[in-house]
């Protein structure tokens, strides 16, 4: 079954960084486009990015231009999404989720990751 | 981008049936058919009900329905029933492989 298991809480200080993990199984990784998406607190959805695992070719939304880094590693089936330059407003839960239209994704998330927990905080 | 505009909140009883709106500019939906709507459950992760304006995935019920005229995109549950109650957010590809959500809308059964 597909699955997308994402790495614990996080606290960090305003200015630094923060690297989340998604590691997916259950099918191949390279077939679908991994997505991430943020909820601060008791908001809405916001879509911050996307990430393509079999050449690692990225985009992000234009608020979080020049501040998120998108990797993948084959070999262990993950991808990671590194924000930097942490403020307050960044506290949220932050998800991963696979898109299932393929080749080229079309935004139809439909496995999603647990959600992972980043508080910035002095 | 800014965000695609949805109501606030809807409310309906049990039974009835209830349309969600999500509405942009001719920039945002432009020719594309990639429109997607997902449900929320208080503390839960989002979970995709319709994809490409009309399309149910497996085991979704068919009281959800999708349409899209113009520069709005609907959200239609129909025989509502309590557990529908929760966040209902679209989300679209809007140009230069990016994508934007929705505010969001609770939904209220009554």
């Amino acid at each position: 079954q597909v699955q997308l298991v994402q790495s614990g809480a996080e606290v960090k200080k305003p200015g630094a960084s923060v690297k989340v993990s998604c590691k997916t199984s259950g099918y191949t990784f390279t077939d679908y486009y991994i997505h991430w998406v943020r909820q601060a607190p008791g908001q809405g959805l916001e879509w911050m990015g996307w990430i393509n695992p079999n050449n690692g070719g990225t985009n992000s939304a234009q608020n979080f231009q020049g501040r998120v880094t998108m990797t993948r590693d084959t070999s262990i089936s993950t991808v990671y999404m590194e924000l930097s330059g942490l403020r307050s407003d960044d506290t949220g839960i932050y998800y991963c989720a696979r898109d299932v239209i393929r080749p080229h994704g079309g935004y139809a998330l439909d496995y999603w990751g647990q959600g992972t927990l980043v508080t910035v905080s002095s | 981008q800014s965000a695609l505009t949805q109501p606030v909140s809807v409310s309906g009883s049990p039974g009835q049936s209830i349309t969600i709106s999500c509405t942009g500019t001719s920039s945002d939906f432009g020719t594309y058919n990639l429109v997607s709507w997902f449900q929320q459950h208080p503390g839960k992760a989002p979970k995709l009900m319709i994809y490409e304006v009309s399309k149910r995935p497996s085991g979704v019920s068919n009281r959800f329905s999708g349409s899209r005229s113009g520069n709005t995109a609907s959200l239609t549950i129909s025989g509502l029933q309590a557990e529908d109650e929760a966040d209902y957010y679209c989300c679209s590809y809007v140009g230069s492989s990016r994508g934007v959500f929705g505010g969001g809308t609770k939904l209220t059964v009554l």
